[in-house]
Parts: C-alpha cells; structure tokens; sequence
C-alpha cells in the first residue's frame, strides 16, 4: 500500500513552545491529509480536514489558533501545536487520502508522540 | 465527536482459537475499514468493505459489511501471537463533493496466549 511517514516521530517540549509536524505521502500525491489525535487507551479522534491550497476544516471543539495546519503541496501537510501545555500531550497521526483508485481509501503515518512538559 | 460501538472492549484468547469482533452505528456508512494498531504506531489498514453484504477475506481475516450499512464484524482465524494489538473499525461516507472522513470505532483490544 501507500507509505506516508510523519516527523518527528517523537518531541519533547516545554510549557509555551510551539511544535511542528510534518506528514509526507512518500509515493502518491494526497489532495486531502487529516490529523488525529489519539489519548492512551484511546480511539482516534479527527481534529481537521486538510485540503492542499485551501484552509483545513476544524472538528467542533478543536481552537484553529491552537493547531495551525498547511498544507502547501500535494505531499506534504504540517500541524503546528501553538504555545504548547501539557494537556496537549498526545500521540498526533495523520493520514492522507490517495485519490488514485475509487475507493479513497487513507494511509496512516507512524505517528507523533508529544510529551509537553 | 461522534464513536462507532465496537465489542468486545477486550479479548484475552488461547493462541489457535479464532476470533470475532463487530462495530455497530446510530447512522449509515457506504464504507467499512478495519485496522490494527501496534503500540506506539499509527493504524495499518486490515480489510476494506465498500458493498452492504459484502463478505471479503485478507488471509486469516474475513469481514462483513452489514446489510443494514450500520454494522459490521471482523473475524480472525486460528490466531498466532502476532495478532495481538488493538483493532479498530471506521466507518465512511464516501461524497462526491469530498469530506469523506472516517469515524473510529472505539478499538478492541486483543491478547493472545500461548
């Protein structure tokens, strides 16, 4: 299947930093990423919709300042977790739509695990 | 936002024994994935169903999609120590006009004993 990798694949920051990452689809072009986050023990929950060129569509309850995305090509998505606590610590995983087949069927990245502290 | 029912919650099973885990919704979905997840990973696609009724099979795995288009189930058979790992189902609403995100089943956790 389609490879999409994320980095970093772990970060460790303190209170009030912000942090990067990145989501790449390796060997297909990805007109639509989204980003998860997912607690321990925990389902996935979508955060935002991210279109390439266009702004990203926000889940209900999740602040667009806080988690700023771009997708500025057709391969790559950032989330940038703005002045960051620690109840922003989470596992952060992005996935992206390959639009080639009918089935739109998405690939997941490894993952990003955030430990704000 | 809003979870699809998935049981059960956790399976503790002898290694050989096969296995059976079904998600249910309030709402329907033209699309059923089931996934894996490894700790500390992100979810690896398992099976794909995209027909109410379809019955389709990965190796072990065989999954059906609902013919209500609310429900599906994912068997495993004779499984192995390497099934261990948390299973998730999504359901999909595939548009013309995009979106098409997926919601997550609440994850069945599966152990297996030697």
């Amino acid at each position: 299947g389609a490879v999409v990798s994320q980095h970093p694949s772990r970060v460790i920051c303190k209170s009030g930093t912000s942090v990067k990452i990145e989501c790449r689809s390796l060997d297909f072009q990805a007109t639509t990423m989204f980003w998860y986050r997912q607690f321990p023990k925990q389902s996935l929950m979508l955060m935002a919709t991210s279109n390439e060129g266009s702004k990203a569509t926000y889940e209900q309850g999740v602040e667009k300042d806080k988690f700023l995305i771009n997708h500025a090509s057709l391969t790559l998505s950032t989330l940038t977790v703005t002045s960051a606590h620690p109840e922003d610590s989470s596992f952060y995983i992005c996935s992206a739509r390959d639009g080639r087949g009918v089935e739109n069927t998405q690939y997941f990245g490894p993952g990003t695990r955030l430990t704000v502290l | 936002g809003q979870q699809l029912n998935q049981s059960p919650q956790s399976m503790f099973i002898q290694e050989g024994e096969d296995v059976s885990m079904n998600c249910t919704s309030s709402s329907i979905f033209n699309t059923w994935l089931w996934y894996k997840q490894d700790p500390g990973e992100g979810p690896v696609l398992l099976i794909a169903l995209y027909k109410a009724g379809e019955l389709t099979s990965n190796g072990r795995l065989t999954a059906q999609f609902g013919i209500t288009r609310k429900d599906s189930f994912l068997n495993i058979s004779a499984s192995i120590p390497s099934d261990v790992g948390i299973y998730f189902c999504a359901g999909q609403l595939v548009r013309s006009g995009g979106g098409n995100k997926l919601t997550f089943g609440t994850g069945t956790q599966l152990k297996v004993e030697l």
